[in-house]
């Protein structure tokens, strides 16, 4: 199947800095990508949706100037954490799919954030 | 407004046996997909399984197969001949934008 990398898998950050968080197809152009958020034995919660050249759309409830999304190219996207904050620290997703298999989402092995 | 349903935080079945994890879902799209993952501790999401809202026959990949019933909006996943290997969280998701459900927990029994 196709692959999807995350970098990095983990990082740790002190409050007030900036985390950058890649995600990148490896074997396919996606033409859309998405970033969840996961809180520890709680579900994948959707934060936005990215297509490439455009702007991310953004869930309900979702910082737009928090978590910065740029998806420049069609293998690569990312999200910034700015001023990460202890209450950022969470498991971040990226998935990404297919135009025409847009059925078939690829996900990411997850970047786990902590902010100390 | 897209919604989902996992009814059961948590499940033990005995391994060697089947086990049915439910779901139910919310949409007003006419033609829409449902989907199952596996989580295990590792944090990977793993698909196993896809259904179409248009699709005839409901959906099977090996051991694991989706009780499907549209009317009642809902989207069962079977697992047959539980391996401990299953244990892990399980997800349903619905849509383009994968609204996913609340998990459940699945834990296989020796």
């Amino acid at each position: 199947g196709a692959v999807v990398s995350q970098h990095p898998s983990r990082v740790i950050c002190k409050s007030g800095t900036s985390v950058k968080i890649e995600c990148r197809s490896l074997d396919f152009q996606a033409t859309t990508m998405f970033w969840y958020r996961q809180f520890p034995k709680k579900s994948l919660m959707l934060m936005a949706t990215s297509n490439e050249g455009s702007k991310a759309t953004y869930e309900q409830g979702v910082e737009k100037d928090k978590f910065l999304i740029n998806h420049a190219s069609l293998t690569l996207s990312t999200l910034t954490v700015t001023s990460a904050q202890p209450e950022d620290s969470s498991f971040y997703i990226c998935s990404a799919k297919f135009f025409s298999r847009a059925y078939e989402q690829y996900f990411g092995p997850g970047t786990r954030l902590t902010v100390t | 407004a897209q919604k989902i349903t996992q009814t059961q935080p948590g499940m033990f079945v005995q391994e060697k046996e089947a086990v049915t994890l439910d779901c139910t879902y919310d949409t007003s799209d006419p033609s829409y997909g449902l989907f199952w993952y596996k989580q295990p501790s590792s944090g990977e999401m793993i698909f196993l399984i896809y259904q179409g809202s248009y699709d005839q026959q409901n959906a099977t990949e090996g051991r694991y197969s989706l009780n499907f019933q549209k009317a009642r909006k809902s989207a069962n996943l079977v697992i047959s001949a539980s391996q401990l290997g299953d244990s892990a969280m399980y997800f349903c998701a619905h849509g383009n934008q994968f609204y996913f459900g609340t998990g459940t927990s699945l834990t296989v029994i020796p």
